[in-house]
């Protein structure tokens, strides 16, 4: 079966740096997307990456292994704001989105 | 970026009735778009696939008959729960594709939260 795995919930401190990591299996590879989602909000479109190696936006980052199918998000100089739910979407190969359940990720002060 | 528009946010209903939602993507054509329900503490389930002027495309499990899809135009999807219960109470999220980013990644739009008393 297809498959997702990212941790249920992180907590950083403000200023910081955060790492959120995401593994799959699936059916075939087509991209990975992350995807920010505030609580009671729709989701956020973050990062694609296709190809191996990190993505940089801004304070936000995202590697892809395709070997080892795996894929991290890096936050740096954490703000408060970025207190949300980080979900993880891998396209298969029939270019469906499989959704991971989303890490729940607390900023404190 | 893209822009899709979901209406109604929210929504209390009585069990037995019916409720429409509405999803417009506003600056791009979608001849596909895509239903989502979450759940609290939940990841996304989606629903079905919604093909502008085509019957949807329901995933397993998803009744067809209580959650009727129509894409009549190229703008605006629509999701009707029929006989609504509480157990249908849930946050319902529309979302889009823009084929022209190479991306393909999904706009969303806002959710309606529905609440069925």
């Amino acid at each position: 079966g297809q498959n997702i795995d990212q941790p249920t919930e992180m907590t950083a401190t403000e200023g910081a740096i955060v790492q959120i990591n995401c593994t799959y299996q699936t059916s075939g590879f087509n991209g990975l997307f992350w995807y920010q989602q505030h609580a009671g909000e729709a989701p956020t479109f973050l990062s694609y990456n296709v190809l191996d190696g990190l993505e940089e936006k801004g304070r936000f980052s995202s590697f892809l292994s395709r070997s080892k199918g795996y894929s991290y998000l890096l936050l740096k100089e954490l703000q408060m704001k970025d207190s949300a739910s980080y979900l993880c979407a891998v396209r298969d190969s029939n270019y469906q989105l499989i959704w991971g359940a989303g890490t729940k990720l607390i900023i404190k002060p | 970026g893209a822009v899709v528009s979901q209406h109604p946010s929210w929504v209390i209903c009585k069990s037995g009735t019916s409720v429409k939602i509405e999803c417009r993507s506003l600056d791009f054509q979608a001849t596909t778009m895509f239903w989502y329900r979450q759940f609290p503490k939940q990841s996304l389930m989606l629903m079905a696939t919604s093909n502008e002027g085509s019957k949807a495309t329901y995933e397993q499990g998803v009744e067809k008959d209580k959650f009727l899809i129509n894409h009549a135009s190229l703008t605006l999807s629509t999701l009707t729960v029929t006989s609504a219960h509480p157990e249908d109470s849930s946050f319902y999220i529309c979302s889009a594709r823009e084929v022209a980013l190479e991306t393909g990644e999904l706009f969303f739009g806002e959710g309606s939260r529905l609440t069925v008393l």
